[in-house]
């Protein structure tokens, strides 16, 4: 068990609906990573938030939101979803920012739009 | 533009012979380089990581080599047992950010 909880484990939705996904980091972490991973392809970044502000922003379509509240949680909003977005969504937690780049990983939550 | 890679999709080894896994990079500036290990139906775990200014490190079974002139990083795993049967990925990070850039992963199967 890493401490990251992620909700909902699945989702199936359909073309053109809005879904959020929800992280809970580790105990004392503040960052947060959101990360995509498609069929056959490695974990993309999408984005990273450090105790409620944006860090870094990776392949993250405009269709996407993310924000990490005070309580360190973050979701992650994905709109007019396609057939495409289907997809494993990771979410990462560290304690820092400037780290060597251990982080902690959800079991993802499995988007299958329909 | 995919800055590591991974282009071994499998590896079959059998039980108690040594695991070679590799990974390329493009990018010299990247300052550390880690491996994750992922179990089906579960998010990834770090193994093992080395920085950009050492060329091994060592951990029990699993020992990580960093070739920078060739921009190779290899993860050997001695001696492989099944339960190490799993999905390997590489990783890369730079040092002013948290994110990791993925490779696409290694899927190791070890034969009892």
């Amino acid at each position: 068990d890493s401490g990251v909880t992620q909700t909902p484990k699945h989702l199936i939705t359909a073309t053109g609906q809005r879904v959020t996904l929800r992280c809970s980091p580790r105990s004392g972490d503040l960052s947060v990573y959101w990360y995509q991973q498609s069929l056959d392809q490695g974990l993309q970044f999408l984005i990273q938030y450090y105790n409620g502000e944006e860090r870094a922003k990776g392949n993250i379509l405009e269709r996407f939101s993310a924000q990490q509240f005070p309580d360190l949680h973050s979701e992650l909003n994905l709109s007019s979803l396609e057939l495409g977005d289907s997809a494993l969504y990771f979410c990462a937690s560290s304690v820092g920012t400037m780290n060597t780049g251990e982080l902690f990983f959800g079991e993802g939550s499995r988007l299958t739009v329909l | 533009d995919q800055q590591v890679k991974q282009n071994s999709p499998s590896l079959s080894v059998q039980e108690g012979r040594i695991s070679i896994l590799n990974c390329d990079y493009t990018n010299s500036m990247f300052d550390y380089f880690l491996w994750y290990k992922k179990y089906p139906a579960e998010g990834p775990t770090f193994l093992i990581s080395i920085s950009s200014i050492k060329d091994k490190n060592e951990d029990g079974r699993f020992t990580v080599f960093l070739n920078k002139s060739a921009k190779h990083l290899s993860l050997h795993i001695v001696p492989s047992q099944p339960g190490d049967s799993a999905v390997y990925f590489c990783a890369a990070s730079f040092r002013n950010t948290g994110k990791l850039i993925f490779g696409q992963g290694t899927t190791l199967q070890v034969k009892p």
